[in-house]
């Protein structure tokens, strides 16, 4: 069954330093999304992504965070300057447009551990 | 605006006995519904979704949910619980907007299964 990959699927890095999380959507989908989850705490929504362009993000996608789809399978999440507040499990997601097109399929995740 | 709320943090049931989980809704029209599961250290999967389509909604692993409207709810069920049953189950409610989909996610239910 296709699914949608993640790498890394753990990672440390220190305050200050860039990060991209990279994902590999399902083959045929068209949009694309990140959420994360602090330990502890509800999945929140970050951004959704569908024709080369964001289509909508929330408040916690700020200038440090971006997004990109370099080529026609990758689909990457970069942090510019990491926070403590970071931390946490991002989820990457996608869905088609299809008759079963408002169904999400989520990636495995990235813990991302920032010290 | 669309919201979820699951009622329950915690859930402790006996291996064999049922299992309810308990989510409720709040939307401004016909939504899309969604269960997810995360067990430990994995990501979200799928278990069942709701699209108007038959209220009763059977998915993976024996579960099942029934979305009814008039208690705008979606409670989870399953018959008889197994050890593998332990994990995170989070309730989602799908909101068009600007032409794409957004997840919004309950805080999510802990389920633990007692030998």
């Amino acid at each position: 069954e296709p699914e949608v990959t993640q790498t890394p699927s753990h990672q440390v890095t220190q305050m200050g330093q860039e990060v991209i999380l990279r994902c590999v959507p399902i083959s045929n989908h068209l949009y694309f999304y990140w959420y994360r989850q602090i330990l502890g705490q509800k999945v929140e929504f970050l951004v959704s992504f569908y024709n080369n362009e964001i289509s909508e993000k929330s408040e916690i996608f700020d200038d440090q965070f971006s997004v990109e789809r370099p080529d026609g399978s990758n689909f990457t999440l970069k942090i510019r300057s990491t926070k403590l507040e970071d931390s946490a499990m991002y989820f990457c997601a996608s869905r088609d447009r299809g008759p079963s097109g408002n169904t999400i399929y989520f990636g495995e995740g990235s813990w991302l551990t920032v010290v | 605006a669309q919201s979820v709320t699951q009622l329950d943090s915690h859930v402790s049931v006996s291996e064999g006995t049922p299992v309810l989980l308990r989510c409720n809704y709040s939307s401004s029209y016909s939504p899309s519904l969604f269960w997810y599961v995360q067990h430990p250290n994995k990501g979200l999967q799928l278990l069942l979704k709701y699209t108007s389509a038959a209220t009763l909604v059977k998915g993976i692993n024996g579960f099942e949910a029934e979305f009814k409207k008039s208690e705008t709810s979606f409670h989870l069920t399953k018959p008889s619980a197994h050890m593998s049953d332990a994990a995170e189950y989070f309730c989602v409610v799908s909101r068009r907007t600007s032409g794409t989909y957004k997840y919004i996610f309950g805080t999510g239910t802990r389920l633990k299964v007692l030998a």
